[in-house]
């Protein structure tokens, strides 16, 4: 079965700072990587996605996101970040096999401290 | 678009209520997803449906639960009888399907159970 994981709980970070999350998933075959947005007292909602091609995403707000197959890792990057930016990051994993059955990582908790 | 809508935003009950979220998706969508989060848990998916017919349960708890689409626009999760760790936020999800589908996510519905 698939899963992910999100080593990182919380990040505490000044604004200007560079931004990175962790995301690894387990699943050998083809797989479909996402990363998901939670403001505060809102609803989820897509930053990025890969499925195909350039390995390195452009999402929304300046985010990004690099697919290393041998690494099994999908991370999140911003190079600079504002306090907007405050908000918990879910990547989420869904393979070929699981149909659209999305799995989500434990989420990290981002504060950016203006 | 009004995106998902998902009604009550709050519910408060005593122990042993029944309790019934309501979730209306997209216009057009017909992927739609009931999915739990908790701090402890984090976003755990309960049940997905394709077309309105449930295609995975596997993550509903167990028999109190229950969840039915009797048409493309609408769809109900039932908790009879409510128990106070059911206590989380419920979000309800929908898309077009496919697994490489963007889900799109209501503002959830906060469940407290006294």
């Amino acid at each position: 079965a698939q899963s992910v994981s999100q080593h990182n709980h919380h990040v505490i970070l000044s604004e200007a700072a560079s931004l990175e999350l962790g995301c690894n998933y387990s699943y050998g075959g083809t797989v479909n990587l996402f990363w998901y947005v939670q403001y505060p007292g809102q609803h989820l909602q897509l930053l990025l996605k890969y499925f195909s091609g350039d390995p390195l995403v452009k999402g929304i707000k300046g985010f990004e996101a690099e697919f290393i197959k041998s690494k099994f890792s999908f991370n999140l990057r911003k190079p600079s970040v504002q306090w907007s930016d405050t908000a918990e990051y879910f990547c989420a994993v869904n393979t070929v096999a699981a149909g659209n059955k999305l799995t989500f990582g434990g989420g990290t908790r981002v504060l950016v401290k203006p | 678009d009004a995106g998902v809508i998902q009604s009550p935003r709050h519910e408060v009950t005593e122990m042993g209520q029944e309790v019934t979220l309501r979730c209306k998706p997209i216009s057009g969508h017909n992927s739609l997803f009931w999915y739990r989060q908790t701090m402890m848990r984090g976003l755990e998916l309960l049940i997905y449906f394709n077309n309105n017919v449930p295609i995975d349960d596997s993550g509903m708890p167990e028999d109190r639960f229950s969840a039915k689409m009797p048409n493309a626009s609408f769809s109900t999760l039932k908790i009879q009888p409510s128990e106070p760790r059911d206590s989380a936020v419920y979000f309800c999800a929908s898309g077009t399907g496919g697994p490489t589908d963007t889900q799109y996510f209501g503002p959830g519905t906060r469940l407290t159970v006294l």
